[in-house]
């Protein structure tokens, strides 16, 4: 059965600080989604991971999969208080698009 | 284009009763999944209806229910309501498979349930 772990789980940083939260998977799969979540709000997309080695940014938000580790990492370059909110990875078992495991979430607490 | 759109917002219902929320998928979008998000459990995949026909479901027992419509909107009923199922339940729809780009789940705002 697919597993999906997250961590570190609550993160606490200053502003101007760089910071990686890491997902690791426990089986085969071909994408990976990071999701963004604001307090009492749904689930934004980030960034969605097709291939090993790929690597995607938007702003100062930087992911990327290693397929082979099962490893994806979420990169945080010079953190400002707006990116405060719970990161969450999900992977779809392979080949299957019945459904998908998340991780537990990384709360993400960005100090002024 | 517009989003997935969940209602009620909000739900409070008191123990034993019966909960009904909703989800109208993105327009062309054919999947609905549902998932319950509780307070420091994560999301846990609830259901999955495609075509108007349940394709899969979560560990949940069978009083979590519901049904998709010829317009592919959901239903996701929770019967004999327990204090447990106070949580955030999140839909989400998804095109045809190989269609919508990569595949992905498009999340609708919630509604927050809540049993006293």
């Amino acid at each position: 059965e697919l597993k999906v772990e997250q961590n570190p789980l609550f993160l606490s940083m200053q502003e101007g600080k760089n910071y990686t939260i890491y997902c690791n998977y426990s089986t085969t799969s071909d994408r990976l989604y990071w999701y963004r979540q604001d307090p009492g709000k749904s689930l934004e997309s980030l960034f969605v991971l097709l291939s090993n080695g790929a690597v995607k940014q938007e702003g100062r938000l930087m992911a990327s999969l290693d397929t082979k580790a099962r490893l994806s990492t979420l990169h945080i370059t010079a953190a400002v208080h707006d990116l405060s909110a719970t990161y969450f990875c999900a992977v779809p078992p392979m080949n299957r698009d019945d459904k998908i495991i998340f991780g537990k979430g990384t709360r993400l607490h960005i100090l002024p | 284009e517009a989003g997935v759109t969940q209602s009620p917002t909000h739900l409070i219902k008191t123990r034993g009763q019966q909960a009904t929320l909703r989800c109208s998928p993105i327009s062309g979008h054919t999947s609905v999944y549902w998932y319950q998000q509780a307070l420091g459990l994560g999301l846990q995949f609830l259901l999955w209806y495609d075509e108007g026909e349940e394709r899969n479901r979560g560990n949940f027992p069978p009083r979590f229910s519901g049904r998709q419509f010829p317009n592919y909107s959901s239903e996701l009923n929770v019967n004999a309501l327990e204090l447990e199922d106070s949580a955030l339940y999140l839909c989400a729809s998804r095109g045809l498979w190989g269609t919508s780009s990569y595949n992905e789940q498009f999340f609708g705002p919630g509604t927050r349930l809540t049993v006293l």
